[in-house]
């Protein structure tokens, strides 16, 4: 069974630190997304990773995916208050025929203060 | 495009009655999936509907039971609830190989 593991679980930081949160996940997969989750709302998409070595940057946040160590990780540069969220990676297992589920991490809730 | 839209916002039952939440996928996407968050935690998968047919299943039990109509909208059946449904019920949806989006989610909360 595919187990998502993420951490930190919870991340506090100052505005205009540089952070790294870190999705391990257990077998093979070629893509891995990364969610933002506001509190009470529903999950904003940030990241599609589609291959070994893929690279994506949005702003402050680059997500990057090693398939081999089966890992990705989320880089936070230069925090403001804004980023405050909650952030999933999800890794959605391979087989024929499409789309299959997805399955989450329990999420990094990201605090960054004034 | 309206993107996923979902129906009702926000949902109060009692124990042991049955609620019916609903889905209309983003224009063009022909797969709808149902996921259940309960507060604090990830969204687990519960069912995957194709081509009005269930794809694959989570570990959920039958009191969850879903349905797919022609025009690819989705409802997810949930009977005899217990407390422990209340959670954010999210509809994804996804053209195939390419993804899933998200709905805004359904608010269920179990008395």
């Amino acid at each position: 069974e595919l187990k998502v593991e993420q951490n930190p679980l919870f991340l506090s930081m100052q505005e205009g630190k540089n952070y790294t949160i870190y999705c391990n996940y257990s077998t093979t997969s070629d893509r891995l997304y990364w969610y933002r989750q506001d509190p009470g709302k529903s999950l904003e998409s940030l990241f599609v990773l589609l291959s070994n070595g893929a690279v994506k940057q949005e702003g402050r946040l680059m997500a990057s995916l090693d398939t081999k160590a089966r890992l990705s990780t989320l880089h936070i540069t230069a925090a403001v208050h804004d980023l405050s969220a909650t952030y999933f990676c999800a890794v959605e297992p391979i087989t024929q025929g499409g789309s299959e589920k997805l399955v989450f991490g329990k999420g990094t809730k990201l605090t960054v203060n004034p | 495009d309206a993107g996923v839209t979902q129906s009702p916002t926000h949902l109060i039952k009692t124990r042991g009655q049955q609620v019916t939440l609903r889905c209309s996928p983003k224009s063009g996407h022909d797969t709808v999936s149902w996921y259940q968050q309960a507060l604090g935690q990830g969204p687990q998968f519960i069912f995957q509907y194709y081509e009005e047919e269930e794809r694959q299943r989570g570990n959920f039990p039958d009191r969850f039971s879903g349905h797919q109509f022609p025009n690819y909208s989705s409802e997810l059946n949930v009977n005899a609830l217990l407390l422990g449904d209340s959670a954010l019920y999210l509809c994804a949806s996804s053209p195939g190989l390419a993804g899933q989006f998200f709905g805004p989610g359904t608010r269920l909360t179990v008395l």
